[in-house]
């Protein structure tokens, strides 16, 4: 069962703009985690958002979370090429002990 | 250093030959996890153990086998390997509730 839906699927731009991802889930969750991977590697941690935090930051990214609409979003500024990758969101739902990723978002950051 | 480590990285097998892909990480996380990655389905559970000897199906658990044996080690065991299990797999480990470690990857492909 897939919790997270990424939108959109992909996404080219260029270096120096922003990228913003967005993704919906489907039941209550303690917290809700960004990864990235680059291609046919492992999963890097991003940030984690809990469910009573509605906004937080890290360097150039921020991710806000709306539980009222089971949506977050990842935005990314001043991309640049090294930008480029898969990102995923994961949600830890309430009721399980799973961590239940998306499909995810490829991003194309052009120099 | 903290990581999580598996082996082998690739692996060509034929249908119905046993195989085992190691796991193990060196942070003493309670929770460990295996994963499969395909195209257009991005990650699904396969299994996932909260602790020693504690393990539970994820999503797609059909056609695996894990144990937990020890707190550092979370071995996938194929008893009879089948060309739709040819996929990308990769382990991780956290502490419950906190953000995932994930290894390389294993390629596996079943002829």
């Amino acid at each position: 069962s897939q919790q997270g839906e990424e939108d959109p699927q992909a996404l080219s731009i260029q270096e120096g703009e922003n990228a913003t991802m967005n993704c919906s889930y489907k039941t209550s969750i303690n917290n809700l985690q960004w990864y990235r991977q680059n291609s046919g590697r492992g999963l890097v941690h991003l940030i984690l958002i809990r469910s009573n935090e509605r906004e937080k930051h890290s360097g150039r990214l921020r991710v806000t979370l709306d539980t009222s609409k089971k949506s977050s979003s990842l935005l990314i500024t001043a991309s640049r090429a090294a930008d480029t990758a898969s990102y995923f969101c994961a949600t830890d739902a309430l009721d399980t002990d799973k961590l239940i990723f998306g499909t995810g978002t490829r991003l194309q950051v052009f120099p | 250093e903290a990581q999580v480590t598996q082996n082998p990285r690739y692996l060509i097998t034929v249908t119905g030959k046993k195989l085992t892909v190691t796991c193990s990480q060196n942070m003493n996380h309670e929770y460990m996890s295996w994963y499969r990655q395909d195209p257009g389905l991005g990650l699904r559970q396969i299994y996932y153990s909260m602790n020693v000897e504690v393990t539970d199906k994820g999503d797609v658990p059909e056609g695996y086998k894990v144990s937990r044996k020890e707190k550092r080690n979370f071995p996938l065991i194929l008893e009879s390997p089948s060309p739709n299990q040819t996929s990308l797999y990769f382990c991780a480990s956290s502490f419950p509730g906190r953000e995932q470690y994930f290894g390389p990857g294993t390629r596996l492909t079943v002829t």
